[in-house]
């Protein structure tokens, strides 16, 4: 099974900030890395699929970049609604697995 | 709009079974996999396997094979995944989720049921 490890596990922020999530998969992936948005209660969202393609409806401060092993997830100047988990997800090869989940907290 | 809703909360005994249904509305039915994720209290996100909605065809992660059975009823758009020998720790909200590929074939849940908690308890 391909391991995907989530960087950091949880992060403070302000509004208004930029930050990273960071994602490695313990074997090359090419691009079928996905991420979601989680809030208490809720169902996951999708965000980005494909690696860098922005899922319609979501902000463009969202982004994603990255293939192979190692990808990462931006956030332009955080708005209090991105205040979640964030997950990223394979679909390299089943089976599907995700990353442990990055929780994004109000600092 | 696309809608995947799921039924409603259970509670179940260690060693029972539960069926979790997932109705989908406002797309081709057939034309998607339809995939269940479960995610146990305060924990992540863990796949458990996914269906061909058009010729019923599953896989399962290699860890639920034997107890999870996944069908679907293409008469009403419906997807169902049973979970049998429940045991404590199958205490989740467990989801389904829609499969879309873009043009490239990279693969993504787009749309997700609103999930179903599933409490295991004596």
């Amino acid at each position: 099974d391909i391991q995907m490890t989530q960087s950091p596990s949880s992060l403070s922020a302000s509004v208004g900030d930029r930050v990273t999530i960071t994602c490695r998969a313990s074997q090359s992936i090419s691009s079928y890395l996905n991420w979601y948005q989680q809030k208490p209660g809720e169902a996951p969202k999708l965000l980005i699929y494909a690696a860098s393609s922005l899922q319609g409806g979501v902000p463009s401060r969202f982004s994603g970049r990255g293939s192979g092993t190692d990808f990462t997830l931006t956030i332009d100047s955080l708005q209090p609604e991105d205040f979640a988990t964030y997950f990223c997800h394979q679909s390299y090869s089943i089976p599907y697995t995700f990353g442990q989940g990055t929780k994004l907290e109000i600092k | 709009q696309v809608q995947l809703v799921q039924s409603g909360a259970e509670v179940k005994k260690p060693g029972a079974s539960v069926k979790v249904s997932c109705k989908a509305s406002e797309y081709t039915f057939t034309g998607y996999y339809i995939h269940w994720v479960r995610q146990a209290p305060g924990q992540g996100l863990e796949w458990m396997g996914r269906i061909n909605s058009n010729s019923g065809g599953t896989k399962s992660a290699q860890k639920f094979q034997g107890r999870v059975t996944m069908t679907r009823d293409t008469s009403i758009s419906t997807a169902y995944m049973e979970l049998s020998r429940l045991r404590f720790d199958d205490t989740a909200v467990y989801y389904c989720a829609r499969e879309s590929g873009d043009s490239s074939g990279y693969y993504h849940f787009d749309y997700w049921g609103q999930g179903t908690l599933v409490t295991v308890s004596s």
